[in-house]
């Protein structure tokens, strides 16, 4: 099993409609949790972080995390063509000396369709 | 301008070069971190550094060497053993320790064997 695990997709919407992209993670003791946004030949860029279990919302982004369930969700609204690209789930947990160590989902691509 | 640079934004290696790859950031934060991404592949860790003058190996070390004599800087030489070096390398840095702790990616360095 994947420590993080993301669907490849691609996952198309329509422009105007809500995405929803879904990661599961293995590690029980994870404590952290990010969402990155990575353009075809770019680098990543943080777009989320979710520490407790619930929602947080930015913008147009909200973010949902169930510990139970050990998933962790991006949810982002009024879908816009920039927003095509692909999102990275990744997945803290502690190390000894108060590190951590973060492991990344292989990504899912969103395009949205104009 | 706060961040992370890496140089050369394209790089080429003859058989049997060592090449380096430079990452420099100016956010005070005491963690780097070289990744290699392959196409359809998740982001998977070279080395790592948690504090000056210490580094650690990562999942896939093989082939590749790095230093951290400066707070600043953590280059990353890519050798002659490294036998599939064709990717798209990234320099992450993180802010303090703990479970929130959150890497920042400089713009990545292209990797192509000649």
């Amino acid at each position: 099993q994947k420590e993080v695990e993301q669907n490849s997709g691609p996952l198309s919407v329509p422009e105007g409609a809500i995405a929803s992209l879904n990661c599961t993670y293995s590690d029980r003791v994870s404590q952290s949790f990010f969402w990155y946004r990575q353009y075809s030949g770019k680098s990543p860029e943080l777009i989320m972080s979710i520490y407790s279990n619930g929602d947080k919302e930015d913008g147009r982004f909200t973010a949902q995390l169930n510990k139970a369930s050990q998933y962790v969700s991006l949810l982002i609204r009024d879908s816009q063509p920039s927003d095509s690209a692909t999102y990275l789930c990744a997945v803290n947990r502690p190390l000894a000396g108060g590190y951590q160590k973060v492991t990344f989902g292989t990504g899912t691509k969103l395009q949205v369709i104009p | 301008d706060g961040g992370i640079t890496q140089s050369p934004k394209y790089l080429f290696r003859k058989e049997g070069q060592n090449v380096t790859l430079s990452c420099e950031q100016n956010l005070n934060h005491d963690a780097m971190y070289w990744y290699r991404q392959d196409p359809g592949q998740g982001l998977r860790l070279i080395y790592y550094s948690q504090i000056v003058n210490d580094f650690q190996k990562g999942d896939i070390a093989e082939g590749y060497s790095v230093s951290r004599e400066k707070k600043e800087s953590f280059p990353l030489t890519v050798t002659s053993a490294q036998k599939n070096p064709t990717a798209f390398y990234l320099c992450a840095s993180s802010t303090d320790r703990g479970p929130q702790e959150t890497q920042y990616f400089g713009p990545g360095t292209r990797l192509l064997v000649l």
